[in-house]
């Protein structure tokens, strides 16, 4: 069945280091891939998507790349702060389809 | 305020009771979904909505019930089949199922001792 993989499962940085997160698809037919982030006891929340007809999307400290062939899309966060400590989770679904595969989530801790 | 609501936050049952946890979304989305999350894991896909009256199985739905009567709500009922039902539980909403972003509530943990 559909499968996303995500790695590394926990990564830690020192504040002001950049925070990059993998992911890789199965689905083929998948065209679009949103990234979201849980607080402790939070539920998660969007934090960026890309589509499939773009390359790479920025907003602000966070950039996503996407890689079609290769099925890899990836996350970055620059000058990472305390308060972007959390659990990410990458995703991917199709238009056609019904559910949103979610990979098992990578903990970043942050650093002072 | 448009958003999803998740009622209790926390719950405890006594083993062999059923418990209904309450979903509802004010933000006029047809497709609602109920997630289960074990401690350090990721979501795994409980049932699914598309729109009123429908609803489809998930991965793990062994164990669950859910009904979808009014498009804002969509209760998830944990019986008393389900083996392991401590858990933190999310339910999200998004405009349609594919390749829409989901909207999270803020979940229930449920505790059954």
């Amino acid at each position: 069945g559909e499968n996303v993989e995500q790695h590394p499962s926990t990564l830690s940085v020192q504040e002001g280091d950049s925070a990059v997160i993998k992911c890789t698809y199965s689905d083929s037919a998948s065209n679009y891939f949103p990234w979201y982030k849980q607080e402790l006891g939070k539920g998660p929340q969007l934090i960026i998507d890309i589509r499939s007809n773009v390359g790479e999307k920025k907003d602000q400290r966070i950039a996503v790349t996407l890689n079609k062939t290769a099925k890899h899309f990836s996350l970055h966060i620059t000058e990472t702060q305390p308060e972007d400590s959390a659990v990410y989770f990458c995703a991917a679904s199709s238009s056609g389809g019904f559910k949103t595969i979610f990979g098992a989530g990578t903990r970043l801790f942050v650093k002072a | 305020d448009g958003g999803i609501t998740q009622s209790p936050k926390y719950l405890f049952r006594k083993e062999g009771q059923n418990v209904t946890l309450s979903c509802e979304q004010n933000l006029n989305h047809d497709a609602m979904y109920w997630y289960r999350q074990d401690p350090g894991q990721g979501l795994r896909l409980i049932y699914y909505s598309q729109i009123v009256n429908d609803f489809q199985k998930g991965d793990i739905a062994e164990g669950y019930s859910v009904s979808r009567e009014k498009k804002e709500s969509f209760p998830l009922t944990v019986t008393s089949a389900q083996k392991n039902p401590t858990a933190f539980y999310l339910c999200a909403s998004s405009p349609r199922t594919g390749a829409y972003e989901q909207y999270f509530g803020p979940g229930t943990r449920l505790t059954v001792t």
